[in-house]
């Protein structure tokens, strides 16, 4: 059974930039079969997509956050990572690693437990 | 990007009554690319519904989901003690990949 754990900094200074890790485990991020998603929920409030990379290291951003962040992984640690420059106090929020099936109708599915992460000095 | 309407934003219902939440589509999704999450404080989404009418494994039957193109709808047709949560619909056939803004059920 797959299981996601995100991890990082759970306090950033403004202007600086967010560093997360999403460690995987019960699957392989090198597997053909999947994409692998960040989302962020501010407090109180709803869900926002950030975008994916996929098993050929593909990736696609949520436009509104595209200038900004850069997904990666390393499938020797088997591990997804999200970085968020020049960040504000508007990136508050719980941020969340998920995996999605590529190739049929099954989402956004499981997910880590979430992160908090606060943007303040 | 495909914008998601809920409505309403919330539902006042009482333990045993049938609850209808709607989510509407800016745009048609795609071969019903639409899932629903239920949301409790302080816990990630738990996957209720796919492919907009397909029940996740171990979600009890009392939840169903329907619709096509742009209109879609959560049912759950007695509400348990647990079913108090706030319910987001989640459009995945199309990037970027969207949700709506929830539906918060609570006791009335």
């Amino acid at each position: 059974q797959v299981q996601l754990q995100e991890s990082g900094p759970g306090l950033v200074k403004p202007s600086q930039t967010l560093s997360l890790t999403c460690t995987v485990s019960g699957d392989s991020i090198s597997s053909d079969d999947y994409y692998w998603s960040w989302i962020r929920q501010p407090p109180g409030k709803g869900l926002e997509w950030i975008g994916f990379i996929s098993y050929s290291g593909s990736t696609y951003y949520n436009p509104s956050l595209k200038s900004r962040v850069t997904i990666s992984k390393n499938t020797s640690k088997n591990q997804l990572s999200l970085k968020l420059i020049s960040v504000t106090a508007a990136d508050t929020a719980v941020y969340y690693c998920a995996r999605r099936d590529l190739w049929s109708t099954y989402p956004t599915d499981p997910w880590g437990q979430g992160i908090l992460v606060t943007v303040s000095s | 990007e495909i914008v998601l309407t809920q409505s309403p934003g919330t539902l006042s219902l009482s333990p045993g009554e049938r609850a209808t939440l709607s989510c509407r589509a800016g745009q048609t999704i795609s071969s019903g690319f639409l899932a629903w999450y239920q949301q409790i404080p302080g816990q990630a989404p738990r996957l209720l519904i796919f492919g907009a009418s397909r029940r996740a494994t171990g979600i009890p039957d009392r939840f169903s989901g329907s619709g096509s193109g742009t209109d879609f709808t959560l049912t759950i047709s007695r509400l348990e003690p647990e079913d108090f949560a706030v319910y987001y619909c989640h459009q995945y056939g199309s990037s970027p990949w969207t949700f709506g803004q929830g539906t918060k059920v609570e006791i009335k």
